[in-house]
């Protein structure tokens, strides 16, 4: 079984273009969750979708971020005119259909690595 | 306060010994409790979960969940130089999908 796959895993961008990580979800999985981990930090929550849904967003900055995970293909995460701070490793996140509300184990992807010049 | 606290570490045991890690957490509502292992450079691993109170094992690892004292634990038996690593302690409330992580504990088994 293919466990949770991102890619690219490094992605180096110039200050003003976008970035876009993807994300494919282990199979039977229908929850995908980013986090981000900035250097010396610890993982922080972005978003939580299901299938075409977004569930939560709490923890995606309210400018330049999006995401996305369409009824086919990957889960995106979009950063629009990327600036120095957003360089971070990016982490994908899956989970089984809902099975007693919080019981629900995420298992990560390798990540995304983006530096930003 | 920080929702979720860890000892930064490092922590150093010698080979064999008794590693006992220790994360402490803001939110009576907290339900579910998650310990992964991230290796320098690499993705969370999850290794163990709890969501009663009391220990759970699973190998030489055992988690112990206090809901009163707010606190969960894990500990490694017969420390590897292999277990070295950051262990993230981690929980969910209530319903919500997220994770919240604490910064992490990091691990030094010295051979």
């Amino acid at each position: 079984n293919a466990g949770v796959m991102q890619n690219p895993r490094h992605l180096v961008r110039r200050r003003g273009q976008e970035a876009r990580l993807r994300c494919s979800p282990m199979k039977g999985h229908s929850h995908v969750y980013w986090y981000r981990q900035l250097p010396e930090e610890g993982l922080k929550f972005m978003v939580y979708l299901q299938k075409e849904n977004i569930i939560d967003e709490s923890g995606m900055p309210k400018e330049r971020f999006s995401a996305e995970f369409p009824k086919e293909g990957p889960s995106i995460l979009r950063i629009q005119q990327v600036v120095r701070g957003d360089s971070a490793a990016y982490f994908c996140a899956s989970s089984p259909l809902t099975r007693g509300g919080h019981r629900n184990e995420q298992f990560f992807g390798p990540g995304t690595r983006l530096t930003v010049l | 306060q920080k929702e979720v606290e860890q000892n930064s570490g490092p922590l150093s045991v010698p080979e064999g010994a008794i590693a006992s890690l220790n994360c402490t957490y803001s939110d009576r509502g907290s339900q579910s409790f998650f310990w992964y292992r991230q290796y320098s450079g690499k993705s969370p691993e999850l290794i163990m979960f709890i969501y009663s109170n009391g220990d759970k094992e699973d190998g030489r690892f055992t988690a112990q969940l206090n809901k009163a004292s707010q606190y969960v634990s894990l500990l490694i038996r017969d420390s590897q130089p292999s277990d070295s690593a950051t262990y993230l302690c981690a929980l969910k409330t209530s319903n919500t999908g997220k994770l919240i992580f604490g910064q992490g504990t990091t691990l030094q088994v010295k051979p």
